[in-house]
């Protein structure tokens, strides 16, 4: 169990729904990543927090996409308006050091 | 964008055996190391690291090596057991993005009982 929880661990919504998916890092970690995972391809680097601040935005983060982390503990991953090709495993992770601890992620289903 | 693949995608092998998975890297800023491994339904799991100054790094029944001259890791694993079964990825940062982590698409690693 590496620490880092996620929820939920599932999501199926509509298109054009928004969803949002929460992140609680292991205490005490001011690093906050989110990926994102399709099936058969290694996660991809959507964002990243050290404490509160988003310091990092993959161009895959689209304008529909939006992460926060307020007081530098949990974090949240919203989607507006979510299309079929959302559909993913989000893995959230957090570091102190320079490896990451992963979350079991949330699997979103766009139908 | 970055590049980081693996040679094989799947690798079956003999439950006792020596496995060895590749991995293959394009930036050669890239200056620290990682592999995981994920098993079905969970997130990826930290195995080894390796910095770039280093070319070899051991863990418990883990090997890692690095060949920076052909921007090349390999990640050894020693008496393959059925909980070894799982994906593994390497995944490289290069020193110049923050803690931006590149993760290549992963090798299937099936232990034969």
């Amino acid at each position: 169990d590496t620490g880092v929880s996620q929820d939920p661990r599932h999501k199926i919504t509509k298109r054009g729904q928004n969803v949002t998916f929460r992140c609680d890092p292991i205490s005490e970690h001011n690093r906050l990543y989110w990926y994102r995972q399709t099936l058969g391809q290694g996660p991809e680097f959507l964002t990243y927090f050290q404490n509160e601040a988003q310091l990092e935005k993959s161009r895959l983060l689209s304008d529909r996409f939006s992460a926060e982390r307020p007081k530098g503990s949990f974090s949240t991953l919203e989607i507006q308006r979510t299309e079929q090709g959302d559909s993913a495993m989000y893995l959230c992770a957090s570091s102190y050091g320079r490896w990451e601890y992963f979350g079991p992620g949330t699997r979103l289903t766009v139908l | 964008g970055e590049s980081v693949g693996l040679h094989l995608p799947t690798l079956s092998v003999q439950e006792g055996d020596n496995s060895i998975i590749n991995c293959a890297y394009s930036n050669s800023a890239s200056d620290y190391f990682i592999w995981y491994k994920q098993e079905s339904g969970k997130g990826p799991q930290f195995i080894i690291d390796i910095r770039s100054n280093m070319d070899k790094r051991q863990g418990q029944r883990v090997t890692v090596l690095l060949n920076k001259t052909v921007k090349h890791l390999s990640l050894q694993i020693a008496a393959t057991q059925p909980g070894d079964s799982a994906v593994y990825f390497c995944a490289e940062t290069p020193s110049n993005t923050g803690n931006q982590f590149y993760f290549g698409t992963g090798t299937s690693l099936t232990v034969i009982p």
